[in-house]
């Protein structure tokens, strides 16, 4: 099976721009999270979709939105780009529908890598 | 208050020799998840070991195997004869959640991660 691709895996944008990345899942999988990574704030939960609704957010702006299509590929957007939005974009995916499919894990994608100048 | 917390920033070690990095986690949710990731300098995390909060066994998956203290609320990692190729920043995560009918879904809590440096 294929993993997780993301794309674009590099992106340089300006302050006040918009910027949209799309995570295709491993075949399969309905749940797809988006995580940020930065040196300061580490690792932090965006957002999770499954089944094409947005489950769980995590504690972000509105300027960070996502969303999720049929065939579980996701696009995240961020709108009007500050600098500190520079960071490392991981999207997840998961096959894990039931809650007693504990062991389940989240498979990661390589990341797409957003500098905003 | 941190939920997952790893207090070793940076650590070096031997080749060969085996290396533990600590986790503790704060919950009160009775059903969690912990995981451990690893993420080279590329960026991309990989997954290493899941241990769930009723396990009754220590989760082990190759050289890496988990030291849970539910008790102490404990998820310590350890990597048997360590390779060059270990080098790279070390994530515990966890993931809450008992009921469906929660929010939580996958979402991950991370820790601040270790770095593990292995000297030739």
């Amino acid at each position: 099976k294929a993993g997780v691709t993301q794309t674009p895996r590099y992106l340089i944008k300006t302050r006040g721009q918009q910027v949209t990345l799309s995570c295709s899942p491993i075949s399969g999988h309905r749940s797809v999270s988006w995580y940020q990574q930065t040196p300061g704030q580490g690792l932090q939960f965006l957002f999770e979709y499954f089944s094409e609704t947005q489950r769980n957010k995590g504690n972000f702006p509105g300027r960070f939105s996502g969303r999720q299509f049929s065939n579980s590929r996701s696009e995240m957007n961020v709108s009007t780009l500050e600098l500190g939005d520079s960071a490392l974009y991981l999207c997840a995916s998961s096959s894990r529908v039931r809650h007693e499919d504990a062991q389940e894990t989240q498979y990661f994608g390589p990341g797409t890598r957003l500098l905003v100048l | 208050a941190q939920k997952i917390t790893q207090t070793q920033p940076g650590m070096f070690v031997q080749e060969k020799e085996a290396v533990t990095l600590d986790c503790t986690y704060d919950t009160s949710d009775p059903s969690y998840g912990l995981f451990w990731y690893k993420q080279p300098s590329s960026g991309e995390m990989i997954f290493l070991i899941y241990q769930g909060s009723y396990d009754q066994q220590n989760a082990t998956e190759g050289r890496y195997s988990l030291n849970f203290q539910k008790a102490r609320k404990s998820a310590n990692l350890v990597i048997s004869a360590s390779q060059l190729g270990d080098s790279a920043m070390y994530f515990c995560a966890m993931r809450e959640g008992s009921a469906w009918s929660k929010a939580a879904g996958n979402k991950l809590t991370f820790g601040g991660g270790t770095r593990v440096l292995v000297k030739p």
